[in-house]
């Protein structure tokens, strides 16, 4: 069956140090990945977008890899801060539907503590 | 503000009556989606619009759903005859182009079934 998944336990950090979440996926072969964070009681907003013939992609002090071979993105956060904290959730297209159906991982809770 | 926007924010209502929820997209964008929330869990897709057009429904989308979006701007999605596990938030996205380009939610709408 085809699955995304990512931490469900929250991940705590101490402001500065880098977070790392992770999303893993099975039984999909996405052309693109996108990352979104959700902050309570609000919608999630885009951040990144990495195609499959990239491997890493960087906006400001996101990084977010890609390896297609092991089913896996990896998004980091680095010099991190309170303000960051949110649920990030990764996402991908279902693909063959012929528009931009989009399957999201349960969203991984991110602390960042002063 | 020219973002998605979502009307009610918050709708309670008792099992069996019929709710009606509102998305207003961003005005340019020609394609509209409708997601459902659950506490834990990430957006699940549940019908989408290329610009009156309603191209996909997802199976979870019962006979008690409805969506419209009667001139390709606003649109509504309707639950008839609620049931507790209705209970949800109900996000709305829209985006302007087909593969790739980041979507954008409003608000959402949190829906208690009493």
């Amino acid at each position: 069956s085809q699955k995304i998944e990512q931490n469900s336990e929250a991940l705590n950090i101490q402001e500065g140090k880098t977070a790392t979440l992770t999303c893993n996926y099975t039984n999909y072969s996405p052309a693109y990945l996108q990352w979104y964070r959700q902050d309570p009681g609000r919608g999630p907003v885009f951040l990144l977008l990495i195609r499959e013939n990239e491997k890493e992609k960087r906006k400001e002090r996101l990084k977010v890899t890609f390896d297609t071979t092991l089913k896996q993105s990896l998004f980091h956060i680095t010099a991190s801060q309170p303000a960051d904290s949110a649920t990030y959730l990764c996402a991908l297209d279902e693909g063959n539907t012929g528009f931009q159906k989009l399957v999201f991982g349960t969203g991984t809770r991110l602390l960042v503590s002063p | 503000d020219t973002g998605v926007s979502q009307n009610p924010r918050h709708k309670i209502t008792k099992r069996g009556q019929n709710v009606t929820f509102r998305c207003d997209p961003i005005s340019e964008h020609n394609r509209l989606y409708w997601y459902r929330q659950t506490l834990g869990q990430g957006p699940e897709f549940l019908t989408y619009f290329q610009n009156e057009a309603q191209l996909e429904k997802s199976r979870l989308l019962s006979d008690r759903f409805s969506a419209e979006r009667p001139k390709g701007s606003f649109s509504t999605l309707e639950i008839q005859r609620t049931e507790q596990g209705d209970s949800a938030m109900y996000l709305c996205a829209s985006s302007a182009r087909l593969a790739g380009d980041e979507q954008f939610f409003g608000p959402g709408t949190r829906l208690t079934v009493l």
